[in-house]
């Protein structure tokens, strides 16, 4: 299996309620993250997580919350979110990290498409 | 700190024409480089990357690009473009020892018959 999957790779909610998107892969991969994409805009990173433990934060408003539950599964909860939260969430995996690999190449996932009314 | 500089946001060519997207970069360590495609309504897709060893480094599909260290360019080139390659393309760097990827601009390539 070389690829990273989302769920759901659509979404529309109100800005009252509470979703969770997913993220899975099944590569072995040690470093998993979240990033926002704004229409003909390149992906912001939100959050970077390295065997498992938060690494980086990229001072993301707490009505968004990742949770990584194992090495293959990572979750982003939403909470509260307004409509310029709008976007393409993107997912991906590395296998290492930039300490120990020396460098960082990424895989990603189709994304999940979030509207928020 | 590295940052990623994408001149073009938009490339018009015709089919079966060559097309060179441009890529500079800066950075003051050792660096990784990497060009991604994303097609409408899709996540980014490896096209090709540059980590070390031969400066000319191709993908699968047709495109190949150069790791020029002196002129801190990593520019994508395909001899003869389809109306498939329609897409965005982001370059992106990757510092030694740096978790983060930092993306250009993107350009957008835009294939006409």
């Amino acid at each position: 299996d070389t690829e990273v999957t989302q769920t759901p790779k659509h979404l529309v909610m109100g800005m009252t309620n509470k979703k969770s998107l997913k993220c899975e892969q099944h590569m072995g991969h040690r470093a998993m993250y979240w990033y926002k994409q704004k229409a003909k805009k390149p992906p912001e990173l939100m959050f970077v997580y390295s065997y498992e433990k938060l690494s980086i934060n990229e001072s993301v408003p707490s009505r968004f919350s990742p949770e990584c539950p194992n090495s293959s599964l990572l979750n982003l909860h939403l909470h509260a979110l307004q409509p310029e939260d709008s976007a393409l969430y993107l997912c991906a995996s590395s296998p290492g990290t930039a300490e120990r690999e020396g460098y960082n190449e990424q895989f990603f996932g189709p994304g999940t498409r979030l509207t928020v009314l | 700190a590295q940052s990623v500089t994408q001149l073009d946001s938009q490339v018009p060519v015709f089919e079966e024409a060559p097309v060179e997207l441009r890529c500079n970069y800066s950075s003051s360590v050792s660096v990784y480089l990497f060009w991604y495609v994303q097609y409408p309504n899709q996540g980014l897709q490896l096209l090709l990357k540059y980590l070390s060893g031969s400066t000319l480094v191709e993908s699968i599909n047709g495109f190949e690009a150069e790791f020029n260290k002196s002129q801190t360019s990593f520019h994508l080139r395909k001899p003869s473009v389809h109306i498939s390659d329609t897409a965005e393309y982001f370059c992106a760097v990757s510092g030694a020892g740096f978790q983060k990827l930092v993306f250009g601009t993107g350009t957008r390539l835009l294939v006409s018959p």
